[in-house]
């Protein structure tokens, strides 16, 4: 089992969508989780951070935490051809030193 | 806003020959991290500096990786000699907390 999972997609929304993203996770002692969004052939940039249960919302985005099913997920809401990019889920893991474990990224395809 | 530079952004070397890349973190940023990227997959780390020390190094393939931060601010890292398999993008990251941001990264082609 990886210590990460996402679908790799790709996923294929229609533009103003709701695009959803989910990824898994092996560790049950993990504390903090990122999703970072990654444009093609560019470096991977943060989009959310999340610590507790629940919801997290930054304007467009929300981020679900649920540490009971080992799962988080990230809604684009209103999405838009310029979200097209690949999502990576990042975990850090308990005893990890800050290290983070990135699953192998969900591509998102946003059509006009 | 505040940014983690890495130069070169490219880099086209064949094998068997030594390449260096370097990384200047966000500024008062204690730690330093060292990720390879390869294509379709996510980053890995390979090594962690927290200031000049090595955190962590375990995933580094040390008999031709090395990295160094001699005072705990920009860091190098080196591989020699190069393989095909190297081809990636390494991408540097820094934080002051557990938040890591990224830098450019520098895309490794090994021929």
């Amino acid at each position: 089992q990886k210590e990460v999972e996402q679908n790799s997609g790709p996923l294929s929304v229609p533009e103003g969508a709701i695009a959803s993203l989910n990824c898994t996770y092996s560790d049950r002692g993990s504390q903090s989780f990122f999703w970072y969004r990654q444009y093609s052939g560019k470096s991977p940039e943060l989009i959310m951070s999340i610590y507790s249960n629940g919801d997290k919302e930054d304007g467009r985005f929300t981020a679900q935490l649920n540490k009971a099913s080992q799962y988080v997920s990230l809604l684009i809401r209103d999405s838009q051809p310029s979200d097209s990019a690949t999502y990576l889920c990042a975990v850090n893991q308990r005893g990890g030193g800050n290290k983070l474990t990135f699953g192998t990224g969900t591509q998102l395809k946003v059509e006009l | 806003e505040a940014e983690v530079a890495q130069s070169p952004r490219y880099k086209i070397t064949e094998k068997s020959q030594a390449v260096a890349f370097w990384c200047d973190p966000i500024s008062g940023h204690a730690t330093l991290y060292w990720y390879r990227q390869i294509l379709g997959q996510g980053p890995e780390l390979l090594v962690q500096f927290q200031d000049e020390s090595v955190v962590d190094d375990s995933q580094l393939p040390k008999d031709r990786f090395s990295a160094e931060r001699l005072k705990g601010v920009d860091s190098t890292l080196k591989i020699q000699p190069a393989e095909l398999g190297d081809s990636a993008m390494y991408l540097c990251a820094s934080s002051s907390q557990e938040t890591q941001y990224f830098g450019p990264g520098t895309r490794l082609l090994v021929l």
